[in-house]
């Protein structure tokens, strides 16, 4: 069984600083993308990387995949309120399948 | 990316009935996911419904405490068997229109059994 580790599990800050949450494996996957979820509404995919070692940008935030693909970071630059929620991997480890993260649940504090 | 519908937004049950919820696609779609969500936590797959033929269900899930009919490309259902509290959770759906570069989520039904 495959498992992808986040942490931190729970983080807040303060409005304006920086934060980065990781996203580990043991195994090999052959895509991972991030998503957000918000209270009541389903995931929202914010970003789907393929390549080792490969850097995507959104704005404010960075993501990182790992050159063994079995690792992402997303990095958070100056956080705001609106980037609070539940922020979730998901790796594709070559079936049809995609298994999420464990999570990091997110609250920025004005 | 799809438009999916999925109803009820949220219901309250009680123990010894059953649930199903539904959900729409604006597109027609081959695979549609069922996910489970309980409280705190992070997303499970019940199980891949395909059109035609019998879902296949991930370890711990299993068909009579979970059916799935799937009558068409754009249309599925998920049904909540014989329910206890256990069941309490947000159910989604989701579909992966591109080939695993993103799927698109339902908002979740949310459901508590009382």
């Amino acid at each position: 069984t495959q498992l992808l580790e986040q942490s931190p599990q729970f983080l807040s800050i303060q409005e304006g600083e920086n934060l980065t949450v990781y996203c580990n494996s043991s195994s090999v996957f052959s895509s991972l993308q991030w998503y957000r979820q918000e209270p009541g509404e389903g995931p929202v995919l914010l970003v789907t990387v393929v390549t080792g070692g490969e850097v995507k940008k959104l704005k404010r935030l960075t993501f990182q995949f790992g050159d063994a693909r079995k690792d992402s970071s997303l990095h958070i630059t100056a956080a705001q309120p609106g980037d609070t929620g539940l922020y979730l991997c998901a790796a594709n480890f070559g079936n049809e399948k995609l298994t999420f993260g464990t999570g990091t649940r997110l609250t920025i504090i004005p | 990316s799809a438009v999916i519908s999925q109803k009820p937004s949220r219901d309250i049950c009680q123990r010894g009935t059953s649930l199903t919820i539904q959900c729409q696609v604006d597109s027609q779609v081959t695979m549609m996911f069922w996910y489970r969500q309980q409280p705190g936590q992070s997303l499970t797959l019940i199980a891949t419904a395909n059109q035609g033929s019998e879902a296949t269900y991930e370890s711990g899930f299993v068909i009579d405490k979970f059916p799935i009919s799937r009558p068409n490309l754009t249309f599925s259902t998920l049904t909540v068997s014989n329910m206890s509290p256990e069941d309490s959770s947000i159910y989604l759906c989701s579909v992966d229109l591109a080939g695993r570069s993103g799927y698109t989520f339902g908002s979740g039904t949310r459901l508590t059994v009382v």
